[in-house]
């Protein structure tokens, strides 16, 4: 069954960086766009981040441009999310999310983590 | 970017009730459009695809229409189950796949 377990999540102070970790099992990683979603404490959904399944193009949601990379390794099936800079308002629940990848569908998510807590507090 | 609207907010039924929440998109997305369901405390899950087509595993109760701005999540018959919040989701646009504000659904 397909599995996926982030990690690396903690507090960090304004500025600060962190890494998000994604473990994926249950399906061939390597074939699939992965995603990173987040929801602010009480709030709705947020599409943070995409990377295609080679890694070839990345794409992200105009607030994280140029503080967050997204990353994979085929060869390890984890994704990543570095995340520099960090401001209050990155304070999220951090969900990675695995694309459904077939046709009519690209570009949604029917494979969630159970998510991943990143407060950004002083 | 691609500004998702729904309504309503918030919505209570009664068990049994036929249910719709609309969403709305600012400009056309054609069918690129899914639905999640997300219960407290946990992930979203994936109801509803290319605006109708429903997703493996999902009980036929949900459904979804249609295209261009304007689409609807249906539930038949509202089940205790379905107490959540439900979000749309726009796909047309590398620029940021947008999800909706979400619709808070109780039972009465």
């Amino acid at each position: 069954q397909v599995q996926l377990v982030e990690s690396g999540g903690g507090v960090v102070q304004p500025g600060g960086s962190l890494r998000l970790s994604c473990a994926a099992s249950g399906f061939t990683f390597s074939n699939y766009h992965m995603h990173w979603v987040l929801q602010a404490p009480g709030k709705g959904l947020e599409w943070v981040a995409l990377i295609r399944n080679d890694g070839s193009d990345k794409y992200y949601t105009d607030s994280v441009k140029s503080r967050f990379t997204i990353s994979r390794d085929n060869s390890k099936n984890t994704l990543y999310l570095q995340m520099n800079s960090l401001r209050a308002e990155d304070t999220a629940v951090y969900y990675c999310a695995k694309d459904r990848g077939s046709s009519g569908s690209y570009y949604t998510f029917d494979y969630w983590g159970q998510g991943i807590l990143v407060t950004v507090s002083s | 970017d691609i500004q998702m609207t729904q309504s309503p907010s918030t919505l209570s039924a009664s068990v049994g009730d036929r249910v719709t929440i609309t969403c709305r998109a600012s400009q056309s997305i054609s069918s690129w459009l899914a639905w999640y369901q997300q219960k407290p405390g946990k992930a979203p899950k994936l109801l509803i695809y290319k605006a109708s087509s429903l997703e493996s595993g999902v009980p036929s109760r949900f459904s979804g229409s249609g295209s261009g701005t304007e689409f609807t999540l249906t539930i038949s018959s509202l089940q205790p189950d379905d107490s959540a919040t439900y979000y749309c989701q726009q796909y047309s646009s590398y620029s940021g796949f947008t999800f909706g504000p979400g619709t808070k659904m109780a039972i009465k």
